[in-house]
């Protein structure tokens, strides 16, 4: 099965700041690799999938990249309603990455 | 538009049987997949697995065999999830999440991103 590694698990970041969230995978997936963002006591929203393509509604401020086995989710400006867990998930297998959340420095 | 209302919290004791409800609305149910996700308290994400709407054919995780199943009832657009003899580690939060399927290879279906969530089932097992 493919495992999903995220980094950093935890991360501390100011309003304004751009933040980047790496997951590696630990075999190549091409870019079936999608991210979604969950708050306290919500259902996750899908982000971004194909690895790199915005799903509709979801600010510009959000981008994602890579393909193979590393990609990233960069958020270019913080704003207060992105302090959040983020997860990565491949669409080979399945499996999610353990998260990072995203907290208020 | 779109949503996946799922049933209420649930407070079941060990070894007892719970089926939660994933009602659709605002799209053709057959059109889309659903996945189930688990989520324990404080932990990550989990893929349980997926069922085709279409054919009513389930894809179960690793981990999710034998006593979880999923079944559908396309007459009123709901799936459901069903976990017969509990224990205290299936205690999580457990959605449905809806997806397009997408030919993975000639002869395997498979499913895409999860685009829309239902808002979660809590299912505790206590004593």
């Amino acid at each position: 099965d493919i495992q999903l590694t995220q980094s950093p698990s935890f991360l501390s970041a100011s309003v304004g700041d751009r933040v980047t969230i790496t997951c590696r995978a630990s075999q190549g997936i091409s870019s079936y690799l999608a991210w979604y963002q969950q708050k306290p006591g919500k259902a996750p929203k899908l982000l971004i999938y194909a690895a790199s393509t915005l799903q509709s509604g979801v600010p510009s401020r959000f981008s994602g990249s890579g393909s193979g086995t590393e990609f990233t989710l960069t958020i270019s400006s913080l704003q207060p309603e992105d302090f959040a867990t983020y997860y990565c998930q491949q669409l080979n297998s399945y499996s999610f990455g353990g998260g990072t959340k995203v907290e208020i420095k | 538009q779109v949503q996946l209302v799922q049933s209420g919290s649930e407070l079941k004791k060990p070894g007892a049987s719970v089926k939660v409800s994933c009602k659709a609305s605002g799209y053709t149910f057959t059109s889309y997949a659903m996945n189930w996700v688990r989520q324990a308290p404080g932990q990550g994400l989990e893929w349980m697995g997926w069922i085709n709407t279409n054919t009513g054919n389930p894809t179960y995780a690793q981990g999710f065999t034998g006593r979880f199943v999923f079944s559908l009832d396309t007459s009123v657009s709901t799936a459901y999830l069903q976990i017969s003899s509990l224990k205290a580690e299936d205690t999580a939060v457990y959605y449905c999440a809806r997806a397009e399927t997408t030919w993975t290879t000639v002869t395997t279906l498979g499913v895409k991103e999860s685009d829309y969530w239902g808002q979660g089932t809590l299912v505790t097992v206590s004593s």
